[in-house]
């Protein structure tokens, strides 16, 4: 069965740092990652996704994300936090070749707060 | 450009009773999607549907319905709401057939209380 660990509940960094939300998965073929972000009482937002080619892919809001497929990790990165990077992010995966969301398997969320 | 729309936003139910969860969406896609959001324990699939008149069990089925009669359309029934149905439930949808695009995009939410 595939899985999606992130590690930290919650990350805290100072606005103007780099900031890293950590993802780990598990995948019987080859996969297909997500970084979602959730802002109070809102859904979901897709930030990116990493299906083939470059380990290192750009999304939204400055947001990128390195696939590491020896550690098979997919963190999500910003080189400079700022205060309205604050919200939950979550981490998504699921075998490229089973279809639609409805095999996406998503973690537990990481909360980042970004302190002024 | 409205993209997925659900209703109610919020809602307090007393124990047995029955509600539905409307989810609409404007993007004339293929799968839609029902999860449920409770703390620890991220995003867990309730029910789907690949396209109109199609639907099928996600990984916590048990003591809800769904019907997709309408494209648009993806509508979840408690039958007789119980406390640990208190939750946040999402609608979301996906695949577009004229680009390709797969993304899921998700509703605002709606916030659940059985009491």
């Amino acid at each position: 069965a595939q899985s999606v660990a992130q590690p930290e509940d919650q990350v805290n960094v100072a606005e103007g740092n780099p900031l890293t939300v950590k993802c780990t998965y598990s995948v019987s073929g080859n996969p297909y990652l997500f970084w979602y972000v959730q802002y109070p009482n809102r859904g979901l937002q897709f930030l990116l996704k990493y299906i083939t080619g470059d380990n290192l892919v750009k999304g939204s809001y400055g947001f990128e994300a390195e696939f590491n497929k020896s550690q098979t990790s997919f963190h999500l990165k910003k080189p400079s936090a700022l205060v309205s990077d604050s919200a939950l992010y979550f981490c998504a995966v699921r075998d490229l070749n089973s279809g639609g969301y409805q095999k996406v398997t998503f973690g537990t969320g990481t909360k980042l707060q970004v302190i002024p | 450009n409205a993209g997925v729309t659900q209703t109610p936003k919020f809602r307090v139910l007393k124990t047995g009773q029955s509600m539905t969860l409307l989810c609409a969406q404007d993007m004339n896609h293929e799968y839609m999607y029902w999860y449920r959001q409770d703390p620890g324990m991220g995003l867990r699939l309730i029910h789907y549907s690949v396209g109109e008149g199609t639907t099928a069990k996600g990984e916590v089925p048990d003591g809800y319905n769904v019907s997709r009669l309408k494209k648009q359309n993806f509508l979840l029934g408690l039958e007789s709401a119980a406390p640990s149905q208190t939750s946040v439930y999402f609608c979301a949808s996906s695949y577009d057939i004229t680009t390709m695009n797969t993304e899921a995009f998700f509703g605002q939410g709606t916030r659940l209380t059985v009491v």
